[in-house]
């Protein structure tokens, strides 16, 4: 079973900074099926990145993911207002599908 | 438009059951796999349960196997949770959750909006 964890628990930043947002697997993710998932309050999580890489339909190309095997990242080149939100990395190559424990990016 | 819409929710006395449905609009259901994803109160994501287009493949997280049984009717275009042995560690909101592709591992790219469920005497 792969555990995802990531890193840092909480990242305060201000609108227009640049966010890395990381996530570390247990062991290596088959073929990269890493993705990342944004949340806000009161609302379903909305998929980022899949592939470890590749954009989801309508996501600004502000958010980019890179790595392989088991070090994974997430960044958002200039944060907008509206990216303040928790951030979940899940690996969707072997069961259970699970999900990294968050990042939150918070207003500084 | 996809949709995905969950209903069954509610509060629940410890080591009763209650089934969950999902019901799916906007796609073909039956080329898609589906999931269930839980959250209990201020905490993360937790995947519970999968299944495959044809329901030939299901999966569980440990903490619901032997308990929790997920189904799908691909005529009524639903999934089901059924949950037996409610814990208080069970109380969440349950999405229900599909996979963005028709062929192979995919992440899940619509949610439903979720139904609560409170594990509560």
């Amino acid at each position: 079973e792969i555990v995802l964890t990531q890193s840092p628990g909480t990242l305060s930043l201000s609108p227009g900074e640049r966010a890395t947002l990381s996530c570390r697997a247990s062991q290596s993710v088959s073929s990269s099926y890493l993705a990342w998932y944004q949340q806000k309050p009161g609302q379903a999580p909305r998929l980022l990145i899949y592939g470890a890489s590749s954009r989801a339909t309508g996501i600004p190309d502000r958010f980019s993911g890179s790595g392989s095997g088991t070090d994974f990242t997430l960044t958002i080149s200039r944060l907008e207002p509206e990216d303040f939100a928790v951030y979940y990395c899940q690996q969707y190559g072997s069961s259970p599908r699970a999900f990294g424990g968050g990042t939150k990016v918070e207003i500084k | 438009e996809v949709q995905l819409v969950e209903s069954g929710g509610g509060l629940v006395q410890p080591g009763r059951s209650l089934r969950l449905s999902c019901a799916a609009s906007g796609f073909t259901f039956d080329d898609y796999a589906m999931h269930w994803v839980r959250q209990a109160p201020g905490k993360g994501l937790e995947w519970v349960s999968g299944i495959s287009w044809n329901s030939g493949s299901i999966g569980y997280a440990d903490s619901v196997k032997g308990r929790f049984t997920i189904s799908r009717d691909n005529a009524k275009n639903s999934l089901y949770l059924q949950m037996n042995s409610l814990r208080a560690e069970d109380t969440a909101l349950y999405y229900c959750a599909k996979d963005q592709g028709i062929v192979g591992a995919a992440p899940f790219d619509y949610w439903g909006q979720g139904t609560l469920v409170t594990v509560s005497s």
